[in-house]
């Protein structure tokens, strides 16, 4: 069975363009959320999407935005970047309830220059 | 809201010593807890659950006991080897309408020969 797939693993960008980054789930996962990991803030959620509809978002100002399709893959975008956007992007699809725990990929290295 | 507190690290231990990474938590209504582990330039890995009071999560030798009224979900394992050597970060889910994984600032763990 696939684990959770993130595209790309790495990626440099200049400030103030913009980047979107992809997570596929787990076959049959219909919730996808995603994490931002610095070393200084730790581990801040972001977004949650389940069939298509955002369910929860994150502390986070409007420039980060994302969309979950009906195949339940999910994108992420950041707008006009900054260098503190410098982070590793990390994605986790459920099957929807706490129960079961969330599979997380092995993230967007993303370094803002 | 809800929080996650969790020793701070780094913590260094011989092998087959006794670990315990201490870990307490706020949250409203009947949270489900989690321990994840990190290695090096991976992401988060699902280590053990508990989804209600005094249940008892285990998995690869590690344990930890859900705590209602100490609020707490303490990591132990009683022989550790240098393959744990990774970060270990305790969450909380607090359940229906939250959609989110609240993180503790995880604790490093590095295991010598």
């Amino acid at each position: 069975k696939a684990g959770v797939t993130q595209t790309p693993r790495y990626l440099i960008k200049t400030r103030g363009q913009q980047v979107t980054l992809s997570c596929s789930p787990i076959s049959g996962h219909r919730s996808v959320s995603w994490y931002q990991q610095t070393p200084g803030q730790g581990l801040q959620f972001l977004f949650e999407y389940f069939s298509e509809t955002q369910r929860n978002k994150g502390n986070f100002p409007g420039r980060f935005s994302g969309r979950q399709f009906s195949n339940s893959r999910s994108e992420m975008n950041v707008s006009t970047l900054e260098l503190g956007d410098s982070a590793l992007y990390l994605c986790a699809s459920s099957l929807g309830t706490q129960i079961y725990g969330y599979t997380f990929g092995s993230g967007t290295r993303l370094t803002v220059v | 809201g809800d929080s996650v507190t969790q020793m701070e690290g780094p913590v260094t231990l011989s092998e087959e010593a006794f670990l315990t990474i201490n870990c307490t938590y706020t949250a409203t209504g009947y949270p489900s807890l989690f321990w994840y582990v990190q290695y090096p330039g991976e992401g988060l890995q699902l280590l053990l659950k508990a989804t209600k009071a005094d249940d008892k999560g285990s998995n690869k030798g590690f344990e930890a006991t859900y705590r209602k009224e100490t609020t707490s979900f303490h990591l132990e394992k009683g022989s550790v080897q240098v393959s744990d050597s990774a970060v270990y970060f305790c969450a909380l889910h607090s359940g229906a309408g939250s959609y989110q994984l609240t993180f503790g600032k995880g604790t490093k763990l590095s295991v010598i020969p």
